[in-house]
């Protein structure tokens, strides 16, 4: 069966240091994969998504970054962050070419401070 | 371009009670249809889904919904709630193909003794 491991669960760093959050998704080849972003009390915002290597399409302009150095895994990267990229970010992959179901991380919640 | 309106931000009703959460979206063709829960600090999980035949679908913990294309609603029910049951809940809309799925903002639901 399919699963999808995302880490850290937790993170606290400075307003400037840089981010570093990983996804991986086993079972399953050629997924798509996607970070969503929510603030608190807020919606899921869609911040990037990857139909393949190399094919990653950014939603938000913003200081955040997205990677896939590998075909199941998806990374979320900022160089300096900033105190409104505090939230709770949740990865997530669907089958290329299907009904766009996603399957979802447990996320990780982030404090700038 | 698809959308989802969730007309309710925050729901409470009382445990045992009956309760119904409205999802309305827009989209030329006959979309794919999804219902998230989302515990407090937890990934999504998805309840249920509808991609064609029967307009009624069961989904886990008791949920159904009914997508009835006139309204172009896909409203989400349970006949007795539990207060387990108290979650945000998230609407999608998707097609076919690579297109992320397209979220309503989510209605919260509490529930009271």
């Amino acid at each position: 069966s399919q699963t999808i491991h995302q880490w850290p669960a937790t993170l606290v760093q400075p307003v400037g240091s840089p981010l570093s959050l990983e996804c991986t998704v086993e079972g399953t080849s050629n997924p798509n994969l996607y970070w969503y972003r929510q603030a608190a009390g807020r919606g899921l915002q869609l911040l990037f998504y990857s139909i393949g290597i190399d094919q990653i399409s950014s939603e938000v302009p913003q200081n955040l970054s997205a990677s896939r150095p590998q075909d199941r895994q998806f990374i979320l990267s900022s160089k300096k962050l900033l105190l409104s990229d505090s939230g709770f970010y949740l990865c997530a992959w669907s089958v290329a070419g299907g009904t766009g179901e996603l399957f979802f991380g447990e996320g990780s919640r982030l404090t700038v401070l | 371009a698809q959308s989802v309106t969730q007309p309710d931000i925050h729901i409470t009703v009382s445990e045992g009670a009956s309760l119904e959460l409205r999802c309305n979206y827009s989209y030329g063709a006959t979309p794919y249809l999804f219902w998230y829960v989302q515990s407090p600090g937890q990934g999504l999980q998805l309840l249920l889904k509808y991609f064609s035949g029967d307009t009624l679908v069961q989904g886990i913990k008791g949920f159904e919904a009914e997508f009835k294309r006139s309204q172009s609603s896909f409203n989400l029910r349970k006949p007795s709630v539990h207060w387990s049951d108290a979650a945000e809940y998230f609407c999608a809309v998707g097609t076919s193909g690579n297109t992320p799925l397209v979220f309503g903002k989510g209605t919260r639901l509490s529930v009271i003794a």
